[in-house]
């Protein structure tokens, strides 16, 4: 069975400070893995995903995310915070079995908060 | 594009009565989702559709629980008796097969209280 997990509920950041969020997950084979985004009374977000190819993927508002596949990571980056980039942030993660096709596996959620 | 489409907003219930939510996907959208967050279970998977038919039901809680999807522009997820402990946010996302299915498209949600 596929799973996801994120280990930090909070992270605290200072603005014009790097931000990391962190993902871990579980999954057989290869994974197709992402990042969304939920700002305040909002639905989701999609950020970013990582499907194949470059390790590295690039995403909406300046965010980026490496694939570690010996660490089995997908950790959120973002090289200079904003105050607006405060909201809650889930990493999900499909398997690539048929009957998961389409259903994704979202983790907890991290909330970040940037202060001024 | 209008987005995914919710309503009501808000809905406030007493136990017992019968909610029914609605949700319009994106036109072209192929893949229709409902789900539940709450602050002790977080975001839930209750079902989903792959044209209009349901695929998974497994996240639904109970048989108070129902899903429909009539045409691939309209789904609603009905509570019938509802109960307190239902009270959450109930999202509706949607996503297309020509692209990555999981690029999933959240509607703004409802926001049910159940007294």
């Amino acid at each position: 069975a596929q799973s996801v997990a994120q280990p930090e509920d909070q992270v605290n950041v200072a603005e014009g400070n790097p931000l990391t969020v962190k993902c871990t997950y579980s999954v057989s084979g290869n994974p197709y893995l992402f990042w969304y985004v939920q700002y305040p009374n909002r639905g989701l977000q999609f950020l970013l995903k990582y499907i194949t190819g470059d390790n590295l993927v690039k995403g909406s508002y300046g965010f980026e995310a490496e694939f570690n596949k010996s660490q089995t990571s997908f950790h959120l980056k973002k090289p200079s915070a904003l105050v607006s980039d405060s909201a809650l942030y889930f990493c999900a993660v499909r398997g690539l079995s048929t009957d998961s096709w389409g259903k994704l596996q979202f983790g907890a959620g991290t909330q970040v908060v940037v202060t001024p | 594009d209008a987005g995914v489409i919710q309503s009501p907003r808000h809905e406030v219930t007493e136990m017992g009565q019968e909610v029914t939510l609605r949700c319009k996907p994106i036109s072209g959208h192929d893949y229709l989702f409902w789900y539940r967050q709450t602050m002790m279970r977080g975001l839930e998977l209750l079902i989903y559709f792959n044209n209009n038919v349901p695929i998974d039901d497994s996240g639904m809680p109970e048989d108070r629980f129902s899903a429909k999807m009539p045409n691939a522009s309209f789904s609603t997820l009905k509570i019938q008796p509802s109960e307190p402990r239902d009270s959450a946010v109930y999202f509706c996302a949607s996503s297309q097969t020509s692209s990555v299915p999981e690029t999933q498209y959240f509607g703004p949600g409802t926001r049910l209280l159940v007294l």
